[in-house]
């Protein structure tokens, strides 16, 4: 079967660093993604991770380890935009449909 | 502007009526996919379509039902089968079915009283 497992919450602080984790335990894997969604709206892409490390693309890192069944999703300098639910999401093999974890809702707070 | 549109944003259904969620995306993507969003839980995949006049069923394809007749359009028919229809469905689309980013439709939330 296929799994994902997110922190339900998390709060922090106007400026800070947060990191949201993510594991999983999938048949096959061909790829991590990370996608944000404000609360109403579509989600809308973040990240993608194949290989193990880091990737890093402005305030927001993803990093990955295979051989773990883990991922985290780093966010620097917190803005209060970044309130909003952060989603995982695993491909199994390559050219299958994603598999979506169920989200973390990160508050930001003044 | 290219993207993915989806109407109404909000829709409201007796019990036992099957209603129709629209989905339209002019990005020339060959797949696009229906997800179905429940409070404190992730997008569940409904039924996908990797290119014109073939889909596939997902996780949850009970009591729903697609067409895509057209590459830009992807509706999604709520039958009366589906016990628990209340939820925020969110259609997207990707170039193709090995693409790794989906671009998705700001939503529908259906409400059946």
């Amino acid at each position: 079967g296929q799994n994902i497992d997110q922190p339900t919450e998390m709060t922090a602080t106007e400026g800070a660093i947060v990191q949201i984790n993510c594991t999983y335990q999938t048949s096959g894997f061909n790829g991590l993604f990370w996608y944000q969604q404000h609360a109403g709206e579509a989600p809308t892409f973040l990240s993608y991770n194949v290989l193990d490390g880091l990737e890093e693309k402005g305030r927001f890192s993803s990093f990955l380890s295979r051989s773990k069944g883990y991922s985290y999703l780093l966010l620097k300098e917190l803005q209060m935009k970044d309130s909003a639910s952060y989603l995982c999401a695993v491909r199994g093999n390559y050219g299958q449909n994603f598999v979506f974890g169920p989200g973390t809702r990160l508050s930001v707070l003044p | 502007d290219g993207g993915i549109t989806q109407s109404p944003k909000y829709l409201f259904r007796k019990e036992g009526q099957n209603v129709t969620l629209s989905c339209e995306q002019n990005l020339n993507h060959d797949a696009m996919y229906w997800y179905r969003q429940d409070p404190g839980q992730g997008l569940r995949l409904i039924y996908y379509s990797q290119i014109v006049n073939d889909f596939q069923k997902g996780d949850i394809a009970e009591g729903y039902s697609v067409s895509r007749e057209k590459k830009e359009s992807f509706p999604l028919t709520v039958t009366s089968a589906q016990k628990n229809p209340t939820a925020f469905y969110l259609c997207a689309s990707s170039i193709d079915g090995l693409a790794n980013e989906q671009f998705f439709g700001p939503g529908t939330r259906l409400t059946v009283l």
